[in-house]
């Protein structure tokens, strides 16, 4: 199983907002709708952000939201802040019963 | 609040095997909903799942490390595992034990990560 592809970074202003995509294929992100994004600050471990591509769990900012077409699932986070600064990861379950991540998405607030 | 924590040796000689254990409380490793996962992430790479293992042992592994897998758990310890043999330098990662639920396709808690490094 190939891992999803995520571009490797995104970059936005305090205030604004950014899309992160993430693609798969027929076999995971197409065939399901049961894709999740993770954030990661250094050294630090991975935080369920989006769970079923567009569900936040208790706790996490509203300005988080996802989304879906196709193969492709999306992360959009608005009203960017300093504090969303990380690495961010999709990762899907798949028609053999196994999960696949993304390759990771680096987000800079400038 | 379920907790889970990796443990295990920070140094592994190449060829050797890799053996690790996660420790769980704050809940039963034998929820009738809970699967318990392995995921890993070598330094500056991104994230790959490595397996799932059910409190009666059923499992589930990644196709390209399911012939130098095993996964256990030990439920009077409350206790999963981790076993993968003839590792290379490619083996060195940070070593993260979480947790899905039945049905349910993502993964939440996680510990906190315990770093293997392959290495003579």
């Amino acid at each position: 199983q190939s891992a999803l592809t995520q571009p490797a970074s995104v970059s936005g202003s305090p205030g604004q907002s950014i899309t992160i995509s993430c693609t798969g294929t027929g076999s995971d992100v197409g065939g399901y709708n049961y894709v999740s994004w993770y954030q990661q600050h250094p050294g630090k471990a991975p935080k369920l952000m989006i769970y079923d591509v567009s569900n936040r769990p208790s706790g996490v900012s509203n300005r988080f939201s996802g989304s879906k077409s196709g193969k492709t699932a999306s992360l959009t986070i608005s009203g960017l802040q300093a504090e969303d600064e990380a690495d961010y990861y999709c990762s899907s379950y798949t028609s053999i019963s196994t999960f696949v991540f993304g390759t990771g998405t680096r987000v800079t607030v400038l | 609040q379920l907790q889970l924590q990796e443990s295990g040796p920070g140094l592994v000689k190449p060829s050797e095997t890799l053996s690790l254990t996660c420790i769980v409380s704050g809940g039963p490793i034998s929820s009738s909903s809970s699967f318990w996962d392995w995921i890993r992430q070598p330094p500056g790479e991104g994230l790959e799942w490595i397996g799932s293992i059910y409190y009666t042992g059923t499992t589930q592994y990644n196709p390209s490390l399911k012939s130098r897998l095993t996964m256990s758990v030990d439920t009077s310890k409350n206790q999963f595992s981790l076993k993968l043999n003839s590792v290379t330098a490619a083996d060195t990662a940070v070593y993260y034990c979480a947790r899905h639920l039945s049905s349910w396709y993502w993964f939440d808690p996680w510990g906190q990560g315990t770093l293997v490094t392959v290495s003579s």
